[in-house]
């Protein structure tokens, strides 16, 4: 079975700053790789996903994430966070095959203006 | 907003109640998943229907019953639930079971309290 590592619970930035939010999966095969985000009081909304071809993969609003095979990693980034970023972010698994999500612990993210 | 309509938004229920949340797609979809999230924790997946048959049932009790009438809908429902269950459900489509790169459309919950 699969499982997913988000390494930061909660994340405090100001506006401006860079973000780089971490993922790590567990796995022995092959897998398909998202980020959710949710915004207070809203649905779950996908922002990217990788399933083959370029490791960079650029999702909406800014954000992209980089699939590194080698270290089982697919961490989110964004160069310049604004206030409306403030959600969780929900780093999401399943393998080759299979369209059943595992997903990480989330982190929430607090942008302050 | 999302294509993918759940309700009622919002459900207090009592122990003895029995009530049903409802889902609803019109994308086309024929996989339709049900999710259990607490404050401040990831959804775990609770069933999954694949072309209208139950595919997957995570160990659910039995007190949460799905039910899936045709492509469209998805329905689960509630009979002595306990106050532990006092959760956000929601539900999920995507194109197919089996196409794992598409991904999952989610819809806004239901947030059940049990009293």
């Amino acid at each position: 079975a699969q499982s997913v590592s988000q390494h930061n619970h909660h994340v405090i930035l100001s506006e401006a700053a860079s973000l780089e939010l971490g993922c790590n999966y567990s796995y022995g095969g092959t897998v398909n790789l998202f980020w959710y985000v949710q915004y207070p009081g809203q649905h779950l909304q996908l922002l990217l996903k990788y399933f083959s071809g370029d490791p960079l993969v650029k999702g909406i609003k800014g954000f992209e994430a980089e699939f590194i095979k080698s270290k089982f990693s697919f961490n989110l980034r964004k160069p310049s966070v604004q206030w409306s970023d403030t959600a969780e972010y929900f780093c999401a698994v399943n393998a080759k095959g299979y369209s059943t999500l595992t997903f990480g612990k989330g982190t929430m993210l607090l942008v302050s203006p | 907003d999302t294509e993918v309509t759940q309700t009622p938004k919002h459900l207090v229920m009592g122990m003895t109640n029995k009530k049903s949340l409802k889902c609803e797609q019109h994308m086309g979809h024929r996989a339709m998943y049900w999710y259990k999230q607490k404050a401040k924790k990831p959804p775990e997946l609770m069933f999954v229907y694949s072309y209208e048959k139950l595919s997957i049932n995570e160990s659910v009790p039995s007190r949460f019953s799905p039910e899936c009438p045709n492509s469209s809908l998805l329905n689960l429902h509630l009979h002595a639930l306990q106050p532990e269950d006092s959760a956000l459900y929601l539900c999920a489509s995507s194109l197919r079971a089996t196409y794992s790169n598409q991904p999952q459309h989610f819809g806004d919950g239901t947030r059940l309290s049990i009293l």
